[in-house]
């Protein structure tokens, strides 16, 4: 079971423009949200670990908040470039559960047109 | 430089012919992972090791077999492989306080049963 779910599935994006994606977890016995970017060919890398209520965290033009009291978490870009285009995993990691697990979304495909 | 390094990367195999899955980290950390990865789906957690000689089911164990003898190593076995194993296999470590520590992936292998 997908308790994890994020949306869209996928998203066309013309380079320069913005956009944001959702991640959605239980809101109940949270622990950690990690945000993973993952080119095709390539393995999935960290983006972000987000543990607090109302944490926002940024890397360069990629960004992310976080809402543990309704469950959701969103991924911003900022004037997006080809170089964006990737799969975004998000990943949630909740106390009832060993710590050791985590459970990731099927992902937000991202693909940046010039 | 710090990796996680897979082998094979890439294995067509027949129906009930043993393989391993090699999986070695050069960073010291005490947690790894498998995980499958199949269209739709996410990445889903195979099992998992929080230190030396104690590793514990994920979401989908059935049909492999892990065992953790030195901190650096996590093979992933398949006693009988079955075509329903046909999948994108992932190995990942983290370290630092494992809790909230980032994963680090591996190059994935690409295994396909015949």
């Amino acid at each position: 079971i997908l308790n994890v779910e994020q949306s869209p599935q996928s998203l066309h994006v013309q380079e320069g423009d913005s956009t944001n994606f959702t991640c959605s977890f239980p809101s109940s016995n949270f622990y950690a949200l990690h945000w993973y970017r993952w080119e095709t060919a390539k393995s999935p890398e960290a983006l972000f670990v987000m543990t607090l209520n109302g944490d926002e965290k940024k890397k360069g033009r990629i960004s992310a908040t976080l809402n543990t009291k309704e469950g959701y978490s969103y991924l911003y870009i900022k004037g997006s470039q080809p170089e964006d285009s990737a799969t975004y995993l998000c990943a949630f990691m909740g106390p009832t559960d060993s710590w050791g697990k985590l459970q990731f979304g099927a992902g937000t495909q991202v693909v940046v047109t010039p | 430089e710090a990796q996680v390094t897979q082998n094979p990367r890439y294995l067509i195999t027949v129906t009930g012919k043993k393989l391993t899955v090699t999986c070695s980290q050069n960073m010291n950390h005490e947690y790894m992972s498998w995980y499958r990865q199949d269209p739709g789906l996410g990445l889903r957690q195979i099992y998992y090791s929080m230190n030396v000689e104690v590793t514990d089911k994920g979401d989908v164990p059935e049909g492999y077999k892990v065992s953790r003898k030195e901190k650096r190593n996590f093979p992933l076995i398949l006693e009988s492989p079955s075509p329903n194993q046909t999948s994108l296999y992932f190995c990942a470590s983290k370290g630092g306080s494992s809790a909230t520590g980032e994963l680090f992936f591996g190059e994935g292998s690409r295994l396909t049963v015949l």
